[in-house]
């Protein structure tokens, strides 16, 4: 069974602090999303990650992928306020329709 | 309308109620999705259609019951609703695999 472990669940910073999410996940894929979701939203799309080494940046936000390790990063950089959300990784099982969700890391920026 | 909608926002039912959400992409995809959303627990993948055919369930109940009859929409349909059922029902679209999904708003479900 896949499975797709956030970690950490829960992070409160303080603004203007650096911090890192990581997505670990089970099977092998080259498939790597990620999703930011506000309170009482539904999901919006941040990053597609399609190859091992892929790296995309928007703004304060960089994600990863690392597929031998099975592992993808989403780095925050200098926080604000803006950015507090959940934040889910989700994996492509490749070929497949099916995508598995991590369980999300609800993020808090402290002003 | 613009991406991707859902009716109605939200839905409170008894557990003898038969009801449908209903899902509208406006973005000429040839995927849609249903997916569940629970408190404390992540996403779970329902149902996918691809050109209007089922390539993916989940393990669904039977009480939940999806149509898609054109590439624009889906449906899906409630009987027999457990109050476990509760939760958050999301609709999604993409262009196909290896790309994001869009989501629309949601359905609050609540039954009683």
């Amino acid at each position: 069974e896949l499975k797709v472990e956030q970690n950490p669940l829960f992070l409160s910073m303080q603004e203007g602090k650096n911090y890192t999410i990581y997505c670990n996940y089970s099977t092998t894929s080259d498939r790597l999303y990620w999703y930011r979701q506000d309170p009482g939203k539904s999901l919006e799309s941040l990053f597609v990650l399609l190859s091992n080494g892929a790296v995309k940046q928007e703004g304060r936000l960089m994600a990863s992928l690392d597929t031998k390790a099975r592992l993808s990063t989403l780095h925050i950089t200098a926080a604000v306020h803006d950015l507090s959300a959940t934040y889910f990784c989700a994996v492509e099982v490749a070929g497949t329709y099916k995508y598995i969700f991590g369980t999300g890391t609800r993020l808090k920026v402290l002003a | 309308e613009t991406g991707v909608t859902q009716t109605p926002r939200h839905l409170v039912m008894g557990m003898t109620n038969k009801k449908s959400l209903k899902c509208e992409q406006h973005l000429g995809h040839n995927a849609m999705y249903w997916y569940k959303q629970s408190a404390k627990k992540p996403l779970e993948l329902m149902f996918v259609y691809s050109l209007e055919e089922r390539v993916e369930n989940n393990s669904v109940p039977s009480r939940f019951s999806p149509e898609c009859p054109n590439s624009s929409h889906l449906f899906l349909h409630l009987h027999t609703l457990q109050p476990e059922d509760s939760a958050l029902y999301l609709c999604a679209s993409s262009q196909a695999t290896a790309r994001a999904q869009y989501f629309g708003p949601g359905t609050r479900l609540t039954v009683l």
